[in-house]
């Protein structure tokens, strides 16, 4: 079956730490998405990217990184430098179909910092 | 820069009765799209429906039928015959057309009472 795939689903890190989540893709969709949902505010977007080897900044992209070297991967890390890393991340990619980009979302990845 | 705003943090109906969800926007552009989303207690967001804004008709999909009502910039989601597995957070979302992005309000919390 096509979908994205978000792993860890729980990670724990400790301050100071950089972690990666990874999020793959088998649909074959051109564009990628990180998203953060933090309690009673909505998804508020981090990076994108529309193509490979390329990417663009979200409304809060401080302290946050990526790369799309290939079609099927958009890993995300957040950085020591992020200073409230907790919270719920939601990766989604999306074909274009008649002009709408269509959100196709993983399960998400809960980080935690001690 | 777009807005999207859902006055409802929560709601509640009974199971089988109809629930309206509201949604306004704030936007300078012609041409997007207005989707809803859904997020169940799993967290796995799903497409709801979506609405072209150049189409005049509204959206429905089985039990899911939209008011757009463009110059208003309102675009509520009414759910007939709530069911139980209705209860979730629901997101409304605005992206312009082609784009690449998609805005999100902060979401309601409906809960389906038995």
């Amino acid at each position: 079956d096509g979908g994205i795939t978000q792993s860890p689903k729980y990670l724990f890190r400790k301050e100071g730490q950089n972690v990666t989540l990874s999020c793959e893709q088998n649909l074959n969709h051109d564009a990628m998405y990180w998203y953060r949902q933090d309690p009673g505010q909505g998804l508020r977007l981090i990076y994108y990217s529309q193509i490979v080897n390329d990417f663009q900044k979200g409304d809060i992209a401080e302290g946050y990184s990526v790369s799309r070297e290939k079609k099927e991967s958009f890993p995300l890390t957040v950085t020591s430098a992020q200073k409230n890393p907790t919270a719920f991340y939601l990766c989604a990619s999306s074909g274009i179909t008649s002009g709408a980009n269509v959100l196709t979302f993983g399960a998400g990845s809960r980080l935690t910092v001690l | 820069a777009q807005t999207v705003t859902q006055s409802q943090p929560e709601m509640s109906v009974q199971e089988a009765e109809t629930v309206t969800l509201s949604c306004t926007y704030d936007t300078s552009e012609n041409n997007y799209y207005l989707f809803w989303y859904k997020q169940p207690p799993s967290r796995q967001m799903i497409l709801v429906i979506r609405q072209e804004a150049y189409k005049q008709q509204n959206a429905t999909e089985n039990r899911f039928s939209v008011n757009f009502q463009k110059a208003a910039k309102s675009f509520s989601l009414k759910i007939s015959d709530s069911q139980l597995g209705d209860t979730a957070m629901y997101f409304c979302a605005f992206m312009k057309t082609n784009a690449g992005k998609s805005t999100f309000g902060d979401g309601t919390t409906l809960t389906v009472k038995p």
